[in-house]
């Protein structure tokens, strides 16, 4: 059970936009820590996507951007392409300074 | 560039060690952190534990205080992370990631996958 809440899995056609969330608690996100989000494809490392909320790092199109408020956090995905089906994860940290993940969402592209 | 490459795939017996490593290259060695995360099949991240090359200082998950050490070779530039009796469970793929204290994580090693099995 990760402490960092996302849904399981979300789903969209080519060309929408879909929202994944990431809920915390006053002690990790609403403690003012900032959250970072993670795409993983099957076998690999995860990859970067958005760091300190709301920034993409250079090479990640802009279809995908952060938000972040109280005590959750969202990773939007707009202009869904075929090649955006990955497994998307969550990161903060708590106030032990240990990081930690959420659960991961299982993004389909229908 | 920065690299950071892993050791190879491990199968260990319940109880056993296992003895993971991060060589570091392309960017001063002693300048970040690294930390270890691990991915059990079909699961998520998990946070294990960080290092600081800079001194060796360390601070680990409390599920893993009891059973993981983490080690720095400054003259080769690389981490090592032992975890010890080890269970079924334990089977996942590990990886090491170049961050500061508190931070994310754009360089990622490979991953090394340890199975325990009897």
């Amino acid at each position: 059970q990760s402490v960092l809440t996302q849904p399981p899995s979300v789903s969209g056609a080519p060309g929408q936009r879909v929202t994944i969330s990431c809920t915390g608690s006053g002690s990790n996100i609403g403690a003012g820590y900032d959250v970072h989000w993670y795409q993983q494809l099957p076998g690999t490392a995860p990859k970067l996507l958005i760091y300190a909320n709301t920034n993409r790092p250079s090479g990640v199109p802009d279809r995908f951007s952060g938000s972040k408020s109280g005590t959750s956090a969202s990773l939007a995905i707009t202009g869904l392409q075929a090649e955006d089906e990955a497994d998307y994860y969550c990161q903060s940290y708590d106030s032990s300074l240990n990081a930690l993940f959420g659960g991961g969402t299982k993004l389909t592209v229908l | 560039q920065v690299q950071l490459v892993q050791s190879g795939a491990e199968v260990k017996k319940p109880g056993a060690s296992v003895k993971i490593s991060c060589k570091a290259s392309g960017y001063t060695f002693t300048s970040y952190h690294i930390h270890w995360v691990r991915q059990a099949p079909g699961q998520g991240l998990e946070w294990m534990g960080i290092i600081n090359p800079s001194g060796g200082s360390t601070s680990y998950g409390q599920k893993f205080q009891d059973r993981v050490s983490m080690t720095t070779d400054t003259s080769t530039s690389t981490v090592y992370m032992e975890l010890s009796s080890l269970r079924y469970d334990d089977t996942a793929v590990y990886y090491c990631a170049r961050g500061v204290r508190v931070s994310w994580y754009v360089y990622w090693g490979q991953g090394a996958l340890v199975t325990v099995s009897s």
